[in-house]
């Protein structure tokens, strides 16, 4: 059971507000990412970290960013939400197991801009 | 273009019997494949995984296969229950990144 706690769960914003995602995790695991996905479409990949200080772009481009300055922590900021940015957001973290990475979830911050 | 694909987007099922959903992928490279459960609202959970050395990975009721020569893997969740209800979702990922590539999800439902 991976122990990975994500804040708020849910948000309504105004367009033009600012807002950060908090992710912490508890495992002591030095890999870190934040997925988005739209409804009934698959999750892509905005930012990972593979350690402190560590953070890089993923696949799918995000106005937000990302910070990593302790090893348990790794939230996202959007400085000036707009509708578009209305999604669900995925805090993950890994450990390496059996062979490969396996990716742990936390709950998922719904952020719905207005 | 989609490197990870599940056709099937619902799948029902009886209770008791056998779920299967299945996933095709383009990249030959990928080397690991893991399959993830998503309740609404919650983020998805892992649930088994297989390296490419393999061609099946079981843990209790859930089954991997994997068939690479026809870049396809399916899971099986034998007997099925109400509360596998959920959605499904593929994934792959090649060993010299950490970043997986999923699908879009397969939605299964099991009735009594």
């Amino acid at each position: 059971e991976a122990d990975i706690y994500q804040t708020p769960r849910y948000l309504v914003i105004g367009t033009g507000k600012k807002i950060t995602l908090e992710c912490s995790q508890t495992m002591g695991h030095d890999k870190m990412y934040w997925y988005q996905q739209d409804p009934g479409m698959e999750l892509h990949l905005i930012h990972y970290s593979y350690g402190v200080n560590s953070t890089e772009k993923g696949d799918l481009s995000s106005e937000s960013t990302v910070s990593r300055i302790r090893t348990e922590h790794f939230p996202l900021t959007l400085e000036s939400a707009r509708p578009s940015h209305t999604s669900q957001y995925l805090c993950a973290s890994s450990e390496l197991r059996f062979g490969g990475n396996t990716i742990y979830f936390g709950e998922g911050s719904w952020l719905t801009v207005v | 273009d989609q490197q990870v694909k599940q056709n099937s987007p619902s799948l029902s099922v009886q209770e008791g019997r056998i779920s299967i959903l299945n996933c095709d992928y383009t990249n030959s490279m990928f080397d690991y494949f893991l399959w993830y459960k998503k309740y609404p609202a919650e983020g998805p959970t892992f649930l088994i995984s297989i390296s490419s050395i393999k061609d099946k990975n079981e843990d209790g009721r859930f089954t991997v296969f994997l068939n690479k020569s026809a870049k396809h893997l399916s899971l099986h969740i034998v007997p099925s229950q109400p509360g596998d209800s959920a959605v499904y979702f593929c994934a792959a990922k090649w060993s010299n990144t950490d970043k997986l590539i999923f699908g879009t999800g397969t939605r299964l439902q099991v009735f009594p």
